[in-house]
């Protein structure tokens, strides 16, 4: 069965200092992971895939398949990031079924 | 990026009645179309993967006499919640996926349902 893990429910960093925010997975198979992001009153929107390994408003994500992690990290926090955050797998790129973990509600303070 | 409606994006009913949700992909052809549930203060559940022109794949658990998915174009997937109850009230999300590069889903705004 396929899991996503997010271990923090909620995570407040101050303005400029690093954020990493927590996802493990459990696939029998080659996932394919997700970071997905919801601003307040908006939509759910990618913000980044392991595939493409780009880095979106200067986060990154490794995928680490010896500890089957995909954690999200940016080295200096904005205000704007302040939103909730969702870790998801696809067995079979996203045209497949995504299973998202229970997110993490990230608050950068002034 | 593509962009995908969802109509309307609040609805109140009454206990027993049904509600139908729409789903658009506005300017692009989707595929394949999901619907989620999002309880407060939780995660998105999967409710079923519907693909044009076929019958929908429901998750376990999830009834599909009380949910009907209908994915008729490929533009327009609805959802009718048929004799709602209190217990159905929630976030109700779609996304699509078409022909575009990686396969991304894009995510419609939502719909909040609340049935009295």
């Amino acid at each position: 069965a396929q899991r996503v893990t997010q271990p923090e429910k909620l995570l407040s960093v101050f303005k400029g200092a690093p954020v990493e925010l927590k996802c493990n997975y459990s696939y029998s198979g080659s996932p394919e992971l997700f970071w997905y992001v919801q601003y307040s009153r908006q939509r759910l929107q990618l913000l980044l895939r392991h595939i493409s390994r780009e880095s979106i408003k200067g986060f990154t994500a490794d995928l680490n398949k010896g500890e089957t992690s995909f954690h999200l990290k940016k080295p200096f926090a904005q205000e704007e990031d302040s939103a909730m955050y969702y870790c998801a797998l696809s067995a079979q790129g996203g045209s497949e079924k995504l299973v998202f973990g229970k997110g993490t509600k990230l608050t950068v303070n002034p | 990026g593509a962009v995908v409606s969802q109509h309307p994006s609040r609805v109140i009913c009454k206990s027993g009645t049904s509600v139908k949700i729409e789903c658009r992909s506005l300017d692009f052809q989707a595929t394949t179309m999901f619907w989620y549930r999002q309880f407060p203060k939780q995660s998105l559940m999967l409710m079923a993967t519907s693909n044009e022109g076929s019958k929908a794949t429901y998750e376990q658990g999830v009834e599909k006499d009380k949910f009907l998915i209908n994915h008729a174009s490929l533009t327009l997937s609805t959802l009718t919640v048929t004799s709602a109850h209190p217990e159905d009230s929630s976030f109700y999300i779609c996304s699509a996926t078409g022909d575009s590069s990686y396969n991304e889903q894009f995510f419609g705004p939502g719909t909040r349902l609340t049935v009295l």
